[in-house]
């Protein structure tokens, strides 16, 4: 039951800026999008979340589209600290997470 | 620092032993959940609870109980584990539209 869609995948350079997407077409409206990584031997981290506005904080830039069908992590300056599998979930708030299989970064020093 | 913290961070259990795997947070928050992680899957919602003495089924509860004593403390029961049940499990505590917290993980191998 995969509420967002997001690339096996991807690959950037150290000092870049990396922009990764997410497809949520069936989202509802008091759901919000939340964006964690986890990189290996450890619990996923929190990165940022909304529910209509774009937001940033230190970590990263979240845009979301005006229809909420899709949302994009911005990721500025990378490094290699940056390498993790960043998942993009949608949450009513009380009710659970959906963790799907995420996006894997790379980052080339 | 709030956090949430699992213990043990390693298990190894005998096929049809009794296994509890432990989670404390210090965040104050009322929701908790366990999820467990295996190789090519996100992660699986098993058990989660709204607050001290609610529990929850969430995706795949069969074969697990789950016990919430108090708002600090949440655990996972395998009353009888199987190998089936080796895995990674993560617990996690957050409340509504807040940011999720995670512990860091127990790793269990059911021989």
């Amino acid at each position: 039951d995969a509420k967002t869609t997001q690339p096996d995948s991807m690959e950037s350079t150290e000092g870049e800026t990396v922009h990764l997407p997410c497809s949520h077409a069936t989202i509802s409206g008091n759901e919000y999008i939340y964006w964690y990584r986890q990189v290996p031997l450890q619990g996923p981290e929190y990165v940022t979340h909304g529910l209509q506005q774009n937001t940033t904080n230190s970590m990263a830039f979240l845009a979301i589209a005006s229809d909420r069908k899709s949302s994009t992590l911005i990721l500025t300056h990378v490094s290699l600290r940056d390498a993790a599998v960043y998942h993009c979930i949608l949450s009513r708030g009380y009710q659970n997470f959906y963790f799907g299989k995420g996006t894997s970064l790379t980052v080339i020093p | 620092e709030a956090a949430v913290t699992q213990s043990p961070r390693n298990k190894v259990a005998v096929t049809g032993g009794k296994v509890t795997l432990s989670c404390n947070q210090t965040n104050n928050h009322n929701n908790m959940y366990w999820y467990r992680q295996d190789t090519g899957h996100g992660l699986r919602l098993i058990h989660y609870s709204y607050g001290a003495g609610s529990t929850e089924k969430g995706d795949i509860p069969d074969g697990y109980k789950a016990s919430r004593p108090s708002q600090e403390n949440f655990s996972l029961i395998l009353e009888l584990a199987t190998p089936s049940q080796t895995s990674v499990y993560f617990c996690a505590s957050g409340d509504d539209n807040s940011d999720y917290t995670f512990g860091s993980g127990t790793r269990l191998l059911v021989i």
